[in-house]
């Protein structure tokens, strides 16, 4: 299993300034995963994270609006950069033990507010 | 690519009824499926999973069987609590190491 400690755990930001979320786990994993789920919504994934190398983003997100570091195995940010009310959501940060079949595990979430 | 859709919420039953949300599945492969549940204000939490066909899943009385000729992975529990309130969510992973792929989640309300 894997215990994941996300923080902040809410904020209230102003439009055009930046937030940075930060998760630890409690053991190494090679890829963390970083979620946005919006009011009401499903959770959609944002890029995965790869200790020393760059993050791989999905379609419709990209570096410049959210870098993403993986500086160890255990640890990873993710900003949301120039903030606008459209990026409220929950963040959440999620990772898969080694093994086949494994469940994911994830953060308790940052509950992200622009106004 | 690989998705899965559920049923529509808000699903509302009253205490000790019988509850199904419907899953079904589209991949290449032969995924491992997996229920999450999250509570209000809380994060996801592991519900159950079936990782091969024919497995079933169960936990704190839920259940739900890995049917590859359907591609449905159904939830359900015989006799839901005002506790069981929250937003449930069917996912699949391909392949470990890999991010999972969720439905849009089913609201259900248990009312005593």
């Amino acid at each position: 299993s894997a215990v994941i400690s996300q923080k902040p755990s809410r904020d209230i930001c102003q439009r055009g300034t930046s937030l940075t979320i930060q998760c630890q786990v409690d053991s190494q994993v090679t890829m963390m995963f970083w979620y946005r789920q919006q009011p009401g919504q499903s959770l959609t994934l944002i890029a995965t994270a790869n200790q020393g190398s760059e993050a791989t983003y999905e379609s419709g997100f990209v570096i410049d609006k959210f870098p993403i570091s993986r500086p160890n195995l255990t640890f990873s940010t993710l900003t949301v950069s120039n903030m606008s009310p459209e990026d409220s959501s929950i963040y959440l940060c999620s990772v898969r033990t080694q093994g086949a079949n494994t469940e994911a595990f994830f953060g308790q979430g940052t509950r992200l507010t622009v106004v | 690519g690989d998705s899965v859709t559920q049923m529509e919420g808000p699903v509302t039953l009253s205490e000790e009824a019988f509850l199904t949300i419907n899953c079904t599945y589209t991949a290449t492969g032969y995924p491992s499926l997996f229920w999450y549940v999250q509570y209000p204000g809380e994060g996801l939490q592991l519900l159950l999973k079936a990782t091969k066909a024919d497995d079933k899943g169960s936990n704190k009385g839920f259940e739900a069987t890995y049917r590859k000729e359907t591609t449905s992975f159904h939830l359900e529990k015989g006799s839901v609590q005002v506790s069981d309130s929250a937003v449930y969510f069917c996912a699949l992973s391909e392949a470990g190491n890999t991010p999972l792929v969720f439905g849009k989640g089913t609201r259900l309300s248990v009312i005593a």
